[in-house]
């Protein structure tokens, strides 16, 4: 079965440069999420997006935007990147809300691998 | 104050042995909960929810108490391949998920 798909797998970023992560849900999934795991930590919530609306935010930096296109898939754009920023950076997907249980499985992507030199 | 707290571990047990993970919550608005597994640097995976009524799955039961916002997770007959970390999950947001992670706990389960 077709799973979350996350590209790249791993990104090794300069201080100050900046970096374009994708994620592509699972067919039929209209909603993506987005959450951050640094070394050692468990994974924080940064954004979500439900019918290419922003559905709900977390702890996202300013220097971070995300948007989801026609298609579902969403991007992740960090800018001015900083050392703390070295995490990895999962996506996960799900069916929208109203559809009961199913709506509450997120389905996770393998992630991609941030590191800021 | 975290906002789901877990056993720090790490817990290391012999093949065979009976395991239980805690959790508390500090939202009483939340809505539902779940364990997730986590293998090393690799994406969490749902292992199952958790409900009132308390929930079984093969060698894993999960029981919820609203009233004292605590989740716990046994895992009997523990087997090498269960060593992970295990993650407790409460989802706040009312119609659309936001999934709060705990720190996790470890288990290393050994011959």
């Amino acid at each position: 079965a077709a799973g979350v798909i996350q590209s790249p797998r791993h990104l090794i970023k300069e201080k100050r440069e900046t970096a374009t992560l994708k994620c592509y849900p699972i067919p039929r999934h209209d909603t993506v999420y987005w959450y951050q795991q640094g070394p050692g930590q468990d994974p924080q919530f940064l954004i979500s997006f439900y019918e290419k609306m922003q559905s709900d935010k977390g702890s996202i930096p300013d220097r971070f935007s995300a948007q989801q296109f026609s298609d579902y898939h969403s991007e992740l754009n960090m800018s001015s990147l900083e050392l703390g920023d070295s995490a990895l950076y999962f996506c996960a997907s799900s069916l929208g809300p109203g559809q009961g249980a199913l709506s509450e499985k997120l389905f996770f992507g393998s992630g991609t691998q941030l590191s800021v030199l | 104050r975290k906002e789901v707290e877990q056993d720090p571990g790490p817990f290391n047990v012999p093949e065979g042995a009976t395991v239980a993970f805690n959790c508390t919550y500090s939202n009483s608005a939340s809505q539902s909960f779940f364990w997730y597994r986590q293998d090393c640097r690799k994406e969490p995976k749902l292992l199952m929810s958790v409900y009132s009524s308390g929930n079984e799955d093969g060698r894993f039961t999960a029981q919820l108490n609203r009233a004292s916002q605590y989740i716990s997770l046994l895992i009997r007959d523990s087997k090498l391949s269960d060593s992970a970390t295990y993650l407790c999950v409460v989802n706040n947001a009312g119609g659309y998920n936001k999934l709060i992670f705990g720190a996790g706990t470890r288990l290393a389960v050994h011959p």
